[in-house]
């Protein structure tokens, strides 16, 4: 069966520009978690999503993120006026159930993102 | 707020030797949910191992062991006879469920490599 997928695996902007990246998470899991990896680090929480709708985002660094998911399926995470400290590995997880203390998320490969 | 700590920033061993990955973590939760994920090169976070806040025997899996103690709030992951694709970064992670925030709390992980 499919995993979580995100696209691009890439992506390389210059200072400024927009991004949007994309997560496509298993079907049927009703929790979307995006996290943000930066070089040597651990996973950092950005926004979680039950169904469509995003109930935490208190991990999104500034206003220039968003993210939804319309549809209660995939999900995109954009960021505005993109800086240098945006360069990170974002992450996309999913899981089952609705309380995600308990559930396994099962994490996409990533969106490695270079912010020139 | 919640904490994981894991000391070793990165360890070496030779291929068949025991090898023993340390996590501390901090919570004010008396229900949280423990879990250990491996990143290899590859990127993607494979999920090891979950534990809940009320079992602390010790769990086997294979090669893999976890030893969970509550008194000292630490969750050691232990490989036995180590291989070189055991070579990976290894992120211990906590979940609380009292406060109801579903996102993982990781920490900083641990390099592994195993040498041939």
């Amino acid at each position: 069966g499919a995993g979580v997928s995100q696209s691009p695996r890439y992506k390389v902007a210059k200072r400024g520009q927009d991004v949007a990246l994309r997560c496509d998470p298993i079907s049927g899991h009703v929790s979307l978690f995006w996290y943000q990896q930066a070089l040597g680090q651990g996973p950092e929480f950005l926004t979680y999503f039950q169904n469509e709708a995003q109930l935490d985002k208190s991990g999104l660094p500034s206003d220039r993120f968003f993210a939804e998911r319309p549809e209660g399926s995939v999900s995109t995470l954009k960021i505005q006026r993109t800086q240098q400290e945006d360069s990170a590995v974002y992450l996309c997880a999913s899981s089952l159930g609705a309380t995600s203390a308990y559930n396994e998320q099962f994490f996409g490969p990533g969106t490695r993102l270079t912010v020139l | 707020a919640q904490k994981v700590t894991q000391a070793q920033t990165e360890i070496s061993v030779v291929e068949k030797e025991d090898v023993t990955l340390d996590c501390v973590y901090e919570t004010r939760d008396t229900t949280y949910y423990l879990f250990w994920y491996k990143q290899p090169p590859s990127g993607e976070l494979v999920f090891l191992i979950r534990r809940n806040s009320f079992d602390e025997q010790n769990e086997i899996s294979g090669r893999y062991s976890w030893n969970f103690q509550k008194s000292t709030s630490s969750f050691n992951f232990t490989i036995t006879a180590s291989q070189v694709v055991d070579s990976a970064v290894y992120f211990c992670a906590l979940s609380e469920l009292g406060t109801g925030r579903r996102a993982l709390t990781f920490g900083s992980g641990t390099r592994l490599q195993v040498q041939p």
